[in-house]
């Protein structure tokens, strides 16, 4: 059974940097593409990004609000997927997910709650 | 990006009574790979993270009530609840995994008349 583990959230100040992980158990994380998702009352649910499988080239994609401030990677003796958000804004706060659609099956993990604010 | 225009915003439905949900795609979400549209559903109750109930667009996930179901026809995608159950208030979303961005449907609110 497929297992993911968010942390790593918490309370920022604006302009400070946060990182998530993403811990799996069920599932190697090299061989599969995951994503990143947030979600917050006002602007529902955001793709935030993906990293590809070693296979495919582990190569990322960002969605434009995050480009360049965010960064997956992936931590493969760990089975860790990792989220380094930097130069963080208020915007930035909510429920962070890792997902994962092995087989067109969506996984979720149960998320972390990043806040910003001064 | 795709677009996932999901309606209505809000459903109540009397116990026992069907609820329909309706997502629409702004383009083709079919895989050519296996022939099956990249959508789920899924259900989401205060406090908790998006629970899934269906992938494929049609394909229930293991442990999901037989109630549940989804339909599809072309990029026109319905989840029904056959009966409804006081459980089953939550906040319903559609999703296409097609292509990156993944994207959401805005999410429908179903409560009990």
């Amino acid at each position: 059974e497929v297992q993911l583990v968010e942390s790593g959230g918490d309370l920022v100040k604006p302009g400070g940097s946060l990182r998530l992980a993403c811990a799996a158990s069920g599932i190697t994380l090299s061989n599969v593409w995951m994503h990143w998702v947030r979600q917050t009352p006002g602007k529902g649910l955001e793709w935030v990004g993906r990293i590809k499988s070693m296979s495919d080239g582990g190569t990322t994609d960002y969605a434009a609000p995050v480009k360049g401030r965010f960064t997956i990677s992936r931590d493969d003796s760990e089975n860790t997927l990792y989220l380094q958000m930097n130069s963080l804004k208020t915007e930035d706060t909510a429920v962070y997910y890792c997902i994962t659609l092995t087989g067109g099956c969506p996984r979720w993990g149960q998320g972390t709650l990043v806040t910003v604010s001064s | 990006d795709i677009v996932m225009t999901q309606s209505p915003d809000s459903l109540a439905v009397s116990l026992g009574e069907r609820a329909t949900i309706n997502c629409k795609s702004s383009q083709s979400i079919l895989n050519s790979s296996n022939n099956k549209n990249s959508l789920a559903w899924y259900q989401q109750k205060a406090g908790q993270p998006p629970k899934l109930l269906i992938y494929w667009a049609s394909t229930r996930e293991s442990g999901v009530p037989d109630r549940f179901s989804g339909s599809e026809s072309g990029t026109d995608f319905t989840l029904t609840i056959s009966s409804l159950q006081a459980e089953d208030v939550a906040v319903y979303y559609c999703q296409q995994h097609y292509t990156i961005p993944l994207t959401f449907g805005g999410g429908t609110k179903v409560e009990i008349k």
